[in-house]
This record gives structure tokens, C-alpha cells and sequence, in this order.
């Protein structure tokens, strides 16, 4: 069965804190996996798409990589404005194209 | 560029009603995707429309239903409202199948 797992559930840095979310998933037929930002009562925000093992793309602060097994957030350095919930999205066309979504990693941190 | 928009923002609906969900996707982008997310849950995929057409549904019962009108926008219809349908409803759209998607900021639905 396709599955996403998000670890840790929720994280809580202080500021300046390094620290790295994972994104651990079982598909079969990758197309692409997708990291977004979602602020309580929004919409996800989009944040990178990775395609293949290997590949990183940064953004100011973020850092997302990939693996055929897994996926890393990496967050350098964090401000109280980069505490979010971080969701994780794979999509896969096997058996039908979906897109399936983790549960998230609730992000706090402390000034 | 103006992004995915939903209407309405919140909403208030009794057991039992029916209710008619409305996403304008961006422009140039051909699929619309619904999806719901309850309180303290993941988002749970509800259909995806790509050219007028539905492509995909998740695994919701048919009381759940929408469609795709020629200018891409889309409706997102739930017949005989329970409960637990108390959620925030996402529209989200992309310029083809695989690739990003981007969201509106959701619709909240209440019943009660």
C-alpha cells in the first residue's frame, strides 16, 4: 500500500536551531514529491517539488533533498516566522495518478 | 498573478443540507483537485477534474461530487450533510498532471 510518513509529529527549535524534518515514503512508480508550508486555518503553500533521487533545491532558509527511500527538510538556522506545519506530498502513477500527502510536522520556534 | 481563490471563506450549514463548494483555479491551469482536511487531520484527496472531465476520485462516498466548467473553474457539491463533513475543504490547481500544485486558502465548512 502507498503510504507517506512524517517524522518527527512535531519539533520545537529555538531560534537559530538547525534542525531536519523527514518525509519517509512507500510508492511504487515515483513521479514526484512535493514539500509545502501550511500556516494554521490556510491553504498549503508550495515550497519545492523533487523528482528524482539526488536532487536538492534550496530557498532562503530550506533545503529539501532526496532519496529513493526518503525525503529531507532541512531548516538552517530557523526564526520564530519559519514555525508552520511542513507537509510532505508524493505522487505516484501507479494504479492510477494521485497524489497522496503525510500528515505534517508541526514546526515551533522560539525566539 | 492572481492565484487560486474559493468562495466562499466560511460557512455555516445544518445536518441534513446540501452545499455547493467554489474554486477559480489559475489562470492557465487546466486541473482542479479537492481536497478535505479535518480539524487536526491529513489531507484526505477528494477528486481531481482535468479538461472538464473527473479523473480521479478518493475514497469518499458519492454524496461527494463535483464538476469542471469549460472556463476550469470547478464546484465542489456534498448532498445530505453529516457531522463529522465539518472540515476545511481545499481547491488546488496545476497546469498539468505532473507537476506542483497550488492552493487556495480553503473553505470552512461547519455543521452542525
Amino acid at each position: 500500500e502507498d503510504q507517506v510518513t512524517q517524522s518527527p509529529e512535531a519539533l520545537r527549535l529555538q531560534e537559530g536551531e538547525s534542525s531536519s524534518l523527514n518525509c519517509s515514503y512507500t510508492v511504487s512508480g515515483l513521479r514526484g514529491l512535493f514539500w509545502y508550508r501550511q500556516d494554521p486555518g490556510k491553504g498549503p503553500e508550495f515550497l519545492f517539488t523533487l523528482y528524482s533521487a539526488g536532487e536538492e533545491k534550496e530557498k532562503e532558509r530550506l533545503k529539501a533533498t532526496l532519496t529513493k527511500k526518503e525525503s529531507f527538510l532541512h531548516i538552517t538556522a530557523p526564526k520564530p516566522e519559519d514555525s508552520a506545519t511542513y507537509l510532505c506530498a508524493v505522487q505516484t502513477n501507479t494504479g492510477g495518478f494521485k497524489t497522496i500527502f503525510g500528515a505534517g510536522t508541526r514546526l515551533f520556534v522560539k525566539a | 498573478e492572481a492565484g487560486v481563490t474559493q468562495s466562499p471563506t466560511h460557512l455555516i450549514k445544518t445536518r441534513g443540507q446540501q452545499v455547493t463548494l467554489r474554486c477559480s483555479p489559475i489562470s492557465g491551469h487546466t486541473s482542479v483537485y479537492w481536497y478535505q482536511q479535518a480539524l487536526g487531520l491529513g489531507l484526505q484527496f477528494l477528486l481531481w477534474y482535468d479538461e472538464g472531465e473527473e479523473r480521479n476520485r478518493g475514497n469518499f462516498p458519492p454524496r461527494f461530487s463535483g464538476r469542471q466548467f469549460p472556463n476550469y473553474s470547478s464546484e465542489l457539491n456534498v448532498n445530505a450533510l453529516e457531522l463529522e463533513d465539518s472540515a476545511l475543504y481545499l481547491c488546488a490547481s496545476s497546469p498539468g498532471s505532473y507537476t506542483e500544485a497550488f492552493f487556495g486558502q480553503g473553505t470552512r465548512l461547519t455543521v452542525v
